[in-house]
């Protein structure tokens, strides 16, 4: 069965500092790997995703991730916080079976501190 | 403008008193998905659909039910709403494949 673990609830960086999400999961089958980002009062948004060919891949916002197999991780990275970026995210997982079932993480809830 | 329109975005009713949360998309795709959110459990698929006449259970489909007559259309009802329901409720759909689903606005659900 496959399931997504996100370290940490609630993370704080500082404007301009690195911003760093964690997510790793389980999958006995080459999984797809998507990041969502929900600001308050609304759904959630495509952030990017991973399915096949290069592990690094480029988001919107600045954002990107990188698909590391041997470490079963999808980390979500951006180089510098801006004020804007405060929301919670979320890692998802998906097969490749056909049925297309995703299965999301908990979420962290990022602070950007001024 | 490509979107999934879920109504109403706030409902509170009583237990007990069925209700419908509709959900509509324009954009032709083939799958379609109901979640709940609740805090600290991030989003649980409450039923999915891959087209039209076919749905099935995902992982907490227990008091709700769904139907896909139209492919732009997938409802959520409850027809004995119960307190353990109130919930932030979210639709998404994808076309068939690895893209990612567009989600509605959600629905804050209260029973009381």
């Amino acid at each position: 069965a496959q399931s997504v673990t996100q370290l940490g609830s609630h993370v704080s960086v500082s404007e301009g500092a690195l911003v760093l999400l964690r997510c790793n999961y389980s999958s006995s089958v080459p999984p797809y790997l998507f990041w969502y980002v929900q600001y308050p009062n609304q759904g959630l948004q495509l952030l990017l995703k991973y399915t096949t060919g290069a592990t690094l891949v480029k988001g919107i916002n600045g954002f990107e991730a990188e698909f590391k197999k041997s470490e079963t991780s999808f980390h979500l990275t951006k180089p510098s916080a801006h004020m804007s970026d405060a929301a919670e995210y979320f890692c998802a997982v998906s097969d490749n079976s056909g049925t297309y079932k995703y299965i999301f993480g908990t979420g962290t809830r990022l602070k950007v501190l001024a | 403008e490509a979107q999934v329109t879920q109504n109403p975005r706030y409902l509170i009713t009583v237990t007990g008193k069925k209700l419908t949360v509709t959900c509509s998309q324009n954009m032709n795709h083939e799958y379609m998905s109901w979640y709940r959110q609740d805090p600290g459990l991030g989003l649980r698929q409450i039923y999915y659909s891959m087209n039209v006449e076919v749905t099935d259970k995902g992982d907490v489909p227990e008091g709700y039910k769904v139907s896909r007559k139209e492919k732009r259309n997938f409802p959520l009802i409850l027809e004995s709403p119960s307190p353990n329901q109130t919930s932030l409720y979210f639709c998404a759909s994808s076309p068939q494949g690895p893209y990612g689903y567009t989600f509605g606005s959600g629905t804050r659900l209260t029973v009381v």
